[in-house]
């Protein structure tokens, strides 16, 4: 059975770097879009975006155009991991982070979630 | 960017009942849409993908219909564990969105 789990600081300064990281078991990283969302306190869904495996080029990225500036994706083969890196953020950017898994455009497969809080 | 309107967003209703909720895309997305359920606390979870297919151990109960700009998601006989919020999701245009969900009380 497939299970990601989150991991990656709580806190994190205004202005500084936001990083998490996926970790997946239970399966392989080909073949699939794997996907980072996040839900604001008491707000719903918002997609960040996606990266596919793409072999020896390693990953193709989609992003969402309202935060691509400020996000990189990032693929790690070897250790069946992915990773977000969100820029210079601010309290708006405070909120649960998912990552899930995509095989076509559905998330079959979703972490738990890891709470981040941007404070000073 | 598609924007996903779903209605109620809120309800509450008896055990037993059938409820029903709907998502409008602003525009045509075929059938690439996807309903989740979401308890206080938890990760969403997949129950309908590709606008009606039932994904594998869901109950069958849920059920989801609909094509184009219109779709339907149903719990024909609620149950207290059913209690939850109902998003909606597209996937056939990048970026992905969902709905603003809905929230299922029972009475």
């Amino acid at each position: 059975q497939v299970h990601l789990q989150e991991s990656g600081p709580g806190l994190v300064k205004p202005l500084e770097t936001l990083s998490l990281t996926c970790t997946i078991s239970g399966g392989s990283i080909g073949s699939y879009f794997w996907t980072w969302i996040r839900q604001s306190p008491g707000k719903g869904l918002e997609w960040i975006g996606f990266i596919n495996y793409s072999g020896s080029h390693g990953g193709s990225t989609n992003r969402s155009p309202s935060l691509a500036g400020r996000v990189t994706l990032d693929l790690d083969e070897p250790n069946n991991q992915f990773s977000l890196r969100l820029t210079s953020v601010t309290p708006e950017d405070t909120a649960i982070y998912y990552c899930a898994r995509s095989p076509l455009g559905s998330l079959d497969h979703w972490g738990q979630g890891i709470s981040v809080t941007v404070s000073s | 960017d598609i924007q996903l309107t779903q209605s109620p967003s809120s309800l509450s209703a008896s055990e037993g009942d059938r409820v029903t909720i709907t998502c409008q895309a602003s525009q045509g997305i075929s059938n690439s849409l996807s309903w989740y359920q979401q308890r206080p606390g938890k990760a969403p979870k997949l129950l309908i993908y590709d606008a009606s297919k039932l994904e594998t151990g869901v109950p069958s109960r849920f059920s989801g219909s609909g094509s184009g700009t219109d779709f339907t998601f149903t719990i024909s006989s609620l149950q207290p564990e059913d209690v939850a919020t109902y998003y909606c999701q597209q996937y056939d245009h990048v970026p992905r969105t969902f709905g603003p969900g809905t929230k299922v009380d029972l009475k």
